[in-house]
């Protein structure tokens, strides 16, 4: 199957600083991502929907310049937790349409530790 | 799009078949039922989807009632590898996924 790279796997930064997670389609183009956020033991909520060349669409409740979303290119898609406080700690998730748009592919996931 | 129901959690012996049910009983006709699995920490894995006809592939069946409402996903000799929280999504077109609470399946030696 298609396979969707999410870097970094792991991050910890300290309170205040920026960090960005990359999300990329390998192997195929991507013109929609999503991004979604999990707490421990708690299911995946889309935070929100990436589209290459135009705005991202932000989920209710999501601060969008909190949550910074640029998809520049068919296989690139970054997403930037500003000023991160420890409350942003969490797994960040992406997924990206297949070609045929029937199956949505995910990457391995960030954890981001804000200290 | 529509919600499901799942328990909650399930366990399985080892070896043997997993199944794993899941209502859906407001899809709408252009909705596809979906399973994705989650083994803890990773990004979730696509398991296999279906409209209304009954789908295989070399991780597993899914059975989608002839009214659509409920479906069950079935791993025919499950492994300890194969426990992981299963999410049970219907999904039109090229949408988002939802995901619910999903089943934690727990695979017993």
């Amino acid at each position: 199957g298609a396979v969707v790279s999410q870097h970094p796997s792991r991050v910890i930064c300290k309170s205040g600083t920026s960090v960005k997670i990359e999300c990329r389609s390998l192997d195929f183009q991507a013109t929609t991502m999503f991004w979604y956020r999990q707490f421990p033991k708690k299911s995946l909520m889309l935070m929100a929907t990436s589209n290459e060349g135009s705005k991202a669409t932000y989920e209710q409740g999501v601060e969008k310049d909190k949550f910074l979303i640029n998809h520049a290119s068919l296989t690139l898609s970054t997403l930037t937790v500003t000023s991160a406080h420890p409350e942003d700690s969490s797994f960040y998730i992406c997924s990206a349409n297949g070609q045929l748009n029937t199956e949505a592919f995910f990457g391995q996931g960030t954890r981001l530790t804000v200290v | 799009d529509a919600k499901t129901t799942q328990p909650p959690s399930m366990d399985c012996a080892e070896g043997r078949a997993a199944n794993l049910p899941c209502n859906h009983s407001t899809i709408s006709g252009n909705e596809y039922v979906y399973w994705y699995r989650q083994i803890h920490s990773q990004g979730p894995q696509y398991i296999i989807h279906g409209l209304k006809n009954n789908e295989t592939n070399e991780m597993a069946s899914l059975i989608i009632t002839e009214d659509r409402k409920s479906s069950t996903l079935i791993l025919p000799h499950a492994t300890l590898r194969d426990t992981a929280v299963y999410y049970c999504i219907v999904r039109s077109g090229a949408n988002n996924l939802f995901f619910g609470t999903g089943t934690r399946l727990t695979v017993i030696p």
